[in-house]
């Protein structure tokens, strides 16, 4: 299995100020035949199932607002949310679909 | 809209049996595969089971912690995906999320989960 492995656990920002969650998986979920990496970010509120914000590591789901970014290649990913909202408290989970899906142990963003 | 909405859950003693359904509208449920996400209380997600679309409905791949326990399904007249939960152990509590997309894309909608608690 890949393991996914996210950084920081949990982290508290300022409203505006931007969060920047880390991923990284155990091997590469870069698929070489369309040079896609097979990666997507979820946010969870409490509560609520997960929404998908990201797919093929950047590329942002219609309606997400573009203050949430994904980028990287490889085994090492960063979803970015450029200037937090009160509406961004949530646990942001990290998924590779390379191989059998696997996601990462979560990081919780909250308000400081 | 994309909507899912599970049913079955509910507390089971271990070692019984429990069936899932997700019930499908908002798009042509035969053209995607399903998949079965779990989450245990505070826990993570973790991945437990995916099918293939209507054209691929004998495929299904499941985690290896309810392999050979759980069988997933569907039912295309009834735009349903079903989960067989045989021989349940503790450590399957949790809620469970049908989501639309397969092993191997992006899971775009989600229901609002079922919980299933196993407990004596």
């Amino acid at each position: 299995d890949i393991v996914m492995t996210q950084s920081p656990d949990s982290l508290a920002v300022s409203l505006g100020e931007r969060a920047t969650i880390n991923c990284k998986s155990s091997q590469s979920v870069l698929y070489k035949s369309n040079n896609k990496n097979l990666l997507a970010w979820y946010q969870q509120k409490p509560g609520q199932p997960p929404k998908l914000l990201i797919y093929w590591a950047s590329i942002r789901e219609s309606g997400v607002p573009d203050r949430f970014s994904g980028s990287g290649s490889g085994t090492d990913f960063t979803l970015t949310i450029s200037s937090l909202q009160a509406e961004d408290v949530a646990v942001y989970y990290c998924q590779q679909y390379y191989s059998l899906p696997t996601f990462g142990q979560g990081t919780k963003v909250e308000i400081k | 809209e994309v909507q899912l909405v599970e049913s079955g859950g509910g507390l089971v003693q271990p070692g019984r049996s429990l069936r899932l359904s997700c019930t499908a509208s908002g798009f042509t449920f035969g053209d995607y595969p399903m998949t079965w996400v779990r989450q245990a209380p505070g826990k993570g997600l973790e991945w437990v089971s995916s099918i293939g679309s209507k054209s691929y409905a004998g495929t299904t791949e499941y985690a290896a912690s309810v392999k050979g326990r759980f069988s997933m399904s569907r039912d295309e007249f009834k735009s349903a995906t079903f989960l067989q939960m045989n021989g349940l152990k503790t450590e399957d509590t949790a809620v469970y999320f049908c989501a639309r997309g397969g092993s191997n894309s992006s899971l775009r909608g989600w229901g609002q989960g079922t919980l299933v608690t196993v407990s004596s």
